[in-house]
């Protein structure tokens, strides 16, 4: 059974908005991650987030974590039609080795 | 370095006969992953590998083998086809650390069983 879930399941903004996903998860984890797939090519990842931690930052990507509640979100601000894509979580629960557990991914679309 | 690499991108089969995917990688990862993905789904681990010449079950095993003959190619094998395995296969790699690491994915390949 998928471990995330993620919502919404389809997100379209136009370009310059932020745009928020989130992911919940069922059991503790060591981390969290988040991949970008663009149409027919592989996942690419963008950041990974610690149990232990409650939020990062890269370039335009915030994550928070809150392993209170299970769920983590991510927000791209100012966002680009370049953002287009899917967007997974993909939790692990160990602390070595990284089997990870994805979620069923959110639709982004960014209109110019 | 091509990073992650999966041969072949397309395959057309028919039910009851057998294929090898093959994943390379050129980064000198330890540990190595095959997935599946269905259509509005995400990933599914189908088996793994920790090292050369160990292997593991994943969340969906059934019907596949893998074998991990050398470190740097990790083979997916289809015994016997089912429609069922119509699905987008990706390979994933990443380098045995003490922290946990990202990992790096090959572009696919689209299977299709009729």
């Amino acid at each position: 059974s998928q471990q995330g879930e993620e919502d919404p399941q389809a997100l379209s903004i136009q370009e310059g908005e932020n745009a928020t996903m989130n992911c919940s998860y069922k059991t503790s984890i060591n981390n969290l991650q988040w991949y970008r797939q663009n149409s027919g090519r592989g996942l690419v990842h963008l950041i990974l987030i610690r149990s232990n931690e409650r939020e990062k930052h890269s370039g335009r990507l915030r994550v928070t974590l809150d392993t209170s509640k299970k769920s983590s979100s991510l927000l791209i601000t100012a966002s680009r039609a370049a953002d287009t894509a899917s967007y997974f979580c993909a939790t692990s629960k160990e602390t070595s080795g990284s089997r990870l557990t994805f979620g069923e991914g959110t639709q982004l679309t960014v209109n110019p | 370095n091509a990073g992650v690499t999966q041969t072949p991108k397309f395959r057309v089969l028919k039910t009851g006969q057998s294929m090898t995917l093959l994943c390379a990688q050129d980064m000198n990862h330890e540990y190595m992953y095959w997935y599946r993905q269905d259509p509005g789904m995400g990933l599914r681990l189908i088996h793994y590998s920790v090292g050369e010449g160990t292997t593991a079950k994943g969340e969906v095993p059934d019907g596949y083998n893998v074998s991990r003959l050398k470190k740097q190619n990790f083979l997916l094998g289809l015994e016997s086809a089912a429609p069922s395995q119509t699905s987008v296969y990706f390979c994933a790699s990443n380098e045995l650390a003490g922290a946990i690491r990202e990992q790096f994915f090959g572009p696919g390949t689209r299977l299709t069983v009729l």
